[in-house]
């Protein structure tokens, strides 16, 4: 199972809006409603910000968002914070029982 | 509160074995699923596995078929990775996951809500 495509990088200044995107098939992001986007800072474990597409577990900041279409799911962190500076994966089921992560993408705060 | 609690570092040499445990606390472990993610360093995440500690039903990723067991001790509220024939490339934090979905219920989060604080896999001769 390869992994999702996920841009190396984004940037964007303080305040602006960034979107990362995750590409798979219909196999994966495009056949499940399932696609989860995990936070991770240097040295720290993942935090979960983004399930089943786009609902925020309780705690986890409204400013950010999730969406999908067809095979390619989207991350949305609107007012961009310098603490928002980390990388980001997305992850899908690609069977019922297995699951598969982004290549992951480093949020560049300017 | 509700966390994972992994064993500590570990370094072997190529060839060896390695068994990483996961301990619960918070919750009832066997009503949700256990996941195994590794990283090596500069790396993705990458998907090896879970187990329903409940019944003990698991699944592998193709990758690693063959070379990781993944167990629990209910008793323990505790589930273990054993990676075999370790190799320069196994190097990387280990790290289990809960993921959210309430075997009971059904509720909750298809996704990987508790991390364990990860556990430093070094393979080197």
């Amino acid at each position: 199972q390869s992994a999702l495509t996920q841009p190396a990088s984004v940037s964007g200044s303080p305040g602006q809006s960034i979107t990362i995107s995750c590409t798979g098939t219909s196999s994966d992001v495009g056949g499940y409603n399932y696609v989860s986007w995990y936070q991770q800072h240097p040295g720290k474990a993942p935090k979960l910000m983004i399930y089943d597409v786009s609902n925020r577990p309780s705690g986890v900041s409204h400013r950010f968002s999730g969406s999908k279409s067809g095979n390619t799911a989207s991350l949305t962190i609107s007012g961009l914070q310098a603490e928002d500076e980390a990388d980001y994966y997305c992850s899908s089921h690609t069977s019922i029982t297995t699951r598969v992560f982004g290549t992951g993408t480093k949020v560049i705060v300017l | 509160q509700v966390q994972l609690v992994q064993s500590g570092a570990e370094v072997k040499k190529p060839g060896a074995s390695v068994e990483v445990s996961c301990k619960a606390s918070g919750y009832t472990f066997t009503r949700y699923a256990i996941h195994w993610v590794r990283q090596a360093p500069g790396q993705r995440l990458e998907w090896m596995g879970w187990i329903n500690p409940g019944n003990g039903n698991i699944k592998y990723s193709q990758k690693f078929q063959g070379r990781v067991t993944i167990t629990r001790d209910i008793s323990a509220s505790t589930a273990y990775m054993e990676l075999s024939s370790l190799r320069s490339q196994d190097t990387a934090v280990y790290y289990c996951a809960r993921l959210g979905v309430d075997f009971w219920s059904g509720a909750g989060p298809d996704a990987f809500d508790i991390w364990g604080q990860g556990t430093m896999v070094t393979v080197s001769s």
